[in-house]
Order: C-alpha cells, then structure tokens, then sequence
C-alpha cells in the first residue's frame, strides 16, 4: 500500500514570509494528488489538487503546489503568508485503484 | 447551501455503550466515507461507501459498522466503543468516489470514550 510523508510538523513564520510545505508519496504508478487545508475549528476543504497536465498547479487563496514524478513529490507553496494561513495542511494522494492516503498533516502558525 | 452534517458534534461515554455518529450530505453524492484523526497519524479511512447498499473497509475498520439505506445519509456505529477510539472523526462525500473527486468533509464529531 501506498503512503504519504509531510516531513515538517509543526512550521511557525512571520507574516510575509515564504511557504514550502514538503509531501512525499510511494507509489509509482500513476497518482492522484491534493492538498487539504483545516483553519481552526474548521473542516477540511480542499486547497488544490493535480491529476494531469501542468504539474504545477495553482490553487485557492495563492497557493501553489508542484507535482515532480521522478521525487515522487508534491509539495505545497506560497509566496507569503497571512496570519489567516494558520491552519493544519494535509496531502493527500490516490491511486487509480481509489487507495486514498493521507499525511499526517503539518501545522502551520503565523506570527503576526 | 451544499454541505455534509454530523451529529453530535462532541461526545463523551463510556466503554461499552453503543453509539451512532450520524451524516448526511444534500449534494446528491454517491460516494460517502468515514475517516478518523489522530495526532501524528493524520486521517485514515474506517469505512466508505460507493452508493446505496454498497459499503466496504477502509484502512481501519475494526470495531466500527456502517450502513448505507438512503444516499443522503451514512452512520458510523460503534456497537462496543473502546477508549482507543476516542477520536476525532470526519465523514466526507464525493460525486462519484472517482480517483479525481474533490471530497467535501463534515465539521467532524470529537469522541471521547471513558
């Protein structure tokens, strides 16, 4: 079975400051991947997600991820954080036999 | 508004005693799914379903049981809830269940079991 790595747990940044959130996956057939974003006391919804075509992909509120195949990687970017980016970040991948794996998350906190 | 709902939204009992986390989603999805989270440990899936009368296990079913009688609508019961599934859990929905489909999550039934 498939699994899904997010190396950093807990990452804290000051407003204005770059975002790179690993996410590593093994499995090297053909995947599918998102991101999911759960604010405080929210549920999760999704960020963005990439099936094919462009692997870099932009999605809501700034944020981009790019898929690279030969790192089996899909990590989660954004140019600069808001204080409203706090949130815990969660990738996700599929596989075409519909084996949904999700990492353990990582908390992100935004010093204002 | 488009939207899954989960009842309660926070319980606490006791070793033993049977429980229904109930959901439900006005999306007309045919995909349902139960997923548990855990620090560390993100959200694995318990159970999901492809469409009415069709449930399967997901990564961690043990000690949990669902039906699916109506689309809109996928309890998760615990007939002897034990204190390592207190828990946070999330039921989430899909048009299809497609490997592409967005999931839309519940707000999530916090469950502590004594």
């Amino acid at each position: 079975a498939q699994s899904v790595s997010q190396h950093n747990h807990h990452v804290i940044l000051s407003e204005a400051a770059s975002l790179e959130l690993g996410c590593n996956y093994s499995y090297g057939g053909t995947v599918n991947l998102f991101w999911y974003v759960q604010y405080p006391g929210q549920h999760l919804q999704l960020l963005l997600k990439y099936f094919s075509g462009d692997p870099l992909v932009k999605g809501i509120k700034g944020f981009e991820a790019e898929f690279i195949k030969s790192k089996f990687s899909f990590n989660l970017r954004k140019p600069s954080v808001q204080w409203s980016d706090t949130a815990e970040y969660f990738c996700a991948v599929n596989d075409n036999n519909n084996d949904m794996r999700f990492g353990a998350g990582t908390r992100l906190t935004v010093k204002p | 508004e488009a939207q899954v709902t989960q009842n309660p939204r926070y319980l606490i009992t006791v070793t033993g005693k049977k429980l229904t986390v109930t959901c439900s989603q006005n999306m007309n999805h045919e995909y349902m799914s139960w997923y548990r989270q855990d620090p560390g440990l993100g959200l694995r899936q318990i159970y999901y379903s492809m469409n009415v009368e069709v449930t399967d296990k997901g990564d961690v079913p043990e000690g949990y049981k669902v039906s699916r009688k109506e689309k809109r609508n996928f309890p998760l019961i615990l007939e002897s809830p034990s204190p390592n599934q207190t828990s946070l859990y999330f039921c989430a929905s899909s048009l299809t269940g497609g490997v592409t489909d967005t999931q839309y999550f519940g707000p999530g039934t916090r469950l502590t079991v004594l």
